[in-house]
């Protein structure tokens, strides 16, 4: 069982639609970060979180500890949005160094 | 370009074959780590060096792995004998320990074992 877990799998939206993509883990984590990865394999990042809300543009990303679970939103979608979003962490375990454990991604596509 | 880079960006090799893969991390940057992913799944860590220090390796990495950081920077991560269940996206990032560690990928290298 994966110690990170996404939904949904695959994702669809017309363009301008709000998404949501969400995450939950099952320990405690130093750090929850959500990447997103374009066709060709490039992995970029987006957000690294310890609490509480970041934005950046029209993404906005939220974690509440207590429940173990993050979102990732996207406003007024673009087709140029389409990508694999994926959440990782890094747990709070010393021997583990940062080593990031990954959720299977989000597939989100945007029609125009 | 100063971000992370890999080569060879693409390799296809026959099974049974040995194959090296190559990272040059953000110069400034103390870890290095290996993912691998396969098809339509998250990646997996496979190891990570602190400096030229190798801390971790998972239980993924069989005795035919092998990855080196000799002088704490770039960093190859070999493959011996290589099996069809081999066949993913290496992929290769760095972090600067202390700064809150965000990792920075590199563009991977997709191995095919034909």
């Amino acid at each position: 069982k994966n110690e990170v877990e996404q939904s949904p799998q695959n994702l669809t939206a017309q363009e301008g639609e709000f998404i949501t993509i969400n995450c939950s883990y099952s320990v405690g984590i130093s750090a929850l970060h959500w990447l997103q990865q374009h066709p060709g394999g490039g992995i970029v990042s987006l957000f690294m979180l310890s609490s509480g809300k970041k934005k950046h543009g029209r993404l906005i990303a939220t974690i509440n500890i207590q429940e173990k679970h993050s979102s990732l939103h996207i406003t007024a979608s673009h087709p140029r949005d389409s990508a694999v979003y994926i959440c990782a962490v890094s747990f709070m375990i010393k021997a583990a160094g940062n080593k990031l454990t990954f959720g299977g991604g989000t597939r989100v596509l945007v029609k125009p | 370009d100063t971000g992370v880079s890999q080569d060879p960006r693409h390799k296809i090799t026959k099974r049974g074959q040995n194959v090296t893969f190559r990272c040059d991390p953000i110069s400034e940057h103390n870890r290095l780590y290996w993912y691998r992913q396969t098809l339509g799944q998250g990646p997996e860590f496979l190891t990570y060096f602190q400096n030229e220090a190798q801390l971790e390796k998972s239980r993924l990495l069989s005795d035919r792995f092998s990855a080196e950081r000799p002088k704490g920077s770039f960093s190859t991560l070999e493959i011996q004998r290589t099996e069809q269940g081999d066949s993913a996206m290496y992929l290769c990032a760095s972090s600067f320990f202390g700064s809150g560690e965000t990792q920075y990928f590199g563009p991977g290298t997709r191995l095919l074992v034909l």
